[in-house]
């Protein structure tokens, strides 16, 4: 069965530059989520996209935008990096209403992280 | 407050043993989906499985059955005859809401801080 598909997997870069990572959901998952998952945490809520349209914002700092496209990949870009944003990054995909699903039942199906390392 | 509460941070338990990870959630909402994933060393978040709160029967899935106890809002992932590859961090989460709503924080994915599983042989 198709998977959320993101890349890179693995992301270097230094203070101060600019990063994007890239998300690929399921076919016909019209629900995109981001987490953010630091070293020995729990994920952390970024940001999510239904339709298209950004219908959730969580702790996502103001130096990152998200965005989703009219063939539902996502792309979340974070410029000016810090040391403290090296995390896995995580892009999760959703049946939503638009595809008959209620919210609260459909669980997020993950993809295999970015690694971001801030040098 | 903490929506989702995992008190054991670690737990052991031996080869072919059954294991009871401990998850506690809090909501007014009562619509409400209860998940629990799988994170290996290798980093990837795997689905296992899945419990609403309208359901009557625990769910279960293959090795691993939810132990569903409404009233004391508690969501217990039981794990039957583990592998050593069950070595793991097991997230309990939550999802609030029956219709997704433009803007609203309905459909995100709570999560618990994990407790990580070490089975031995």
């Amino acid at each position: 069965a198709a998977g959320v598909i993101q890349s890179p997997r693995h992301l270097i870069k230094e203070k101060r530059e600019t990063a994007t990572l890239k998300c690929y959901p399921i076919p016909r998952h019209d629900t995109v989520y981001w987490y953010q998952q630091g070293p020995g945490q729990d994920p952390q809520f970024l940001i999510s996209f239904y339709e298209k349209m950004q219908s959730d914002k969580g702790s996502i700092p103001d130096r990152f935008s998200a965005q989703q496209f009219s063939d539902y990949h996502s792309e979340l870009n974070m410029s000016s990096l810090e040391l403290g944003d090296s995390a896995l990054y995580f892009c999760a995909s959703s049946l939503g209403p638009g595809q008959g699903a209620t919210t609260y039942n459909s669980p997020l199906h993950f993809g295999n992280g970015t690694r971001l390392t801030v040098t | 407050a903490q929506k989702i509460t995992q008190t054991q941070p670690g737990m052991f338990v031996q080869e072919k043993e059954a294991v009871t990870l401990d998850c506690t959630y809090d909501t007014s909402d009562p619509s409400y989906g209860l998940f629990w994933y799988k994170q290996p060393s290798s980093g990837e978040m795997i689905f296992l499985i899945y419990q609403g709160s309208y359901d009557q029967q625990n769910a279960t899935e293959g090795r691993y059955s939810l132990n569903f106890q409404k009233a004391r809002k508690s969501a217990n992932l039981v794990i039957s005859a583990s592998q050593l590859g069950d070595s793991a961090m097991y997230f309990c989460a939550m999802r609030e809401g029956s219709l997704a709503d433009r803007g609203s924080t309905l459909g995100r994915l709570y999560f618990g801080r994990g407790t990580q599983l070490t089975v031995w042989p």
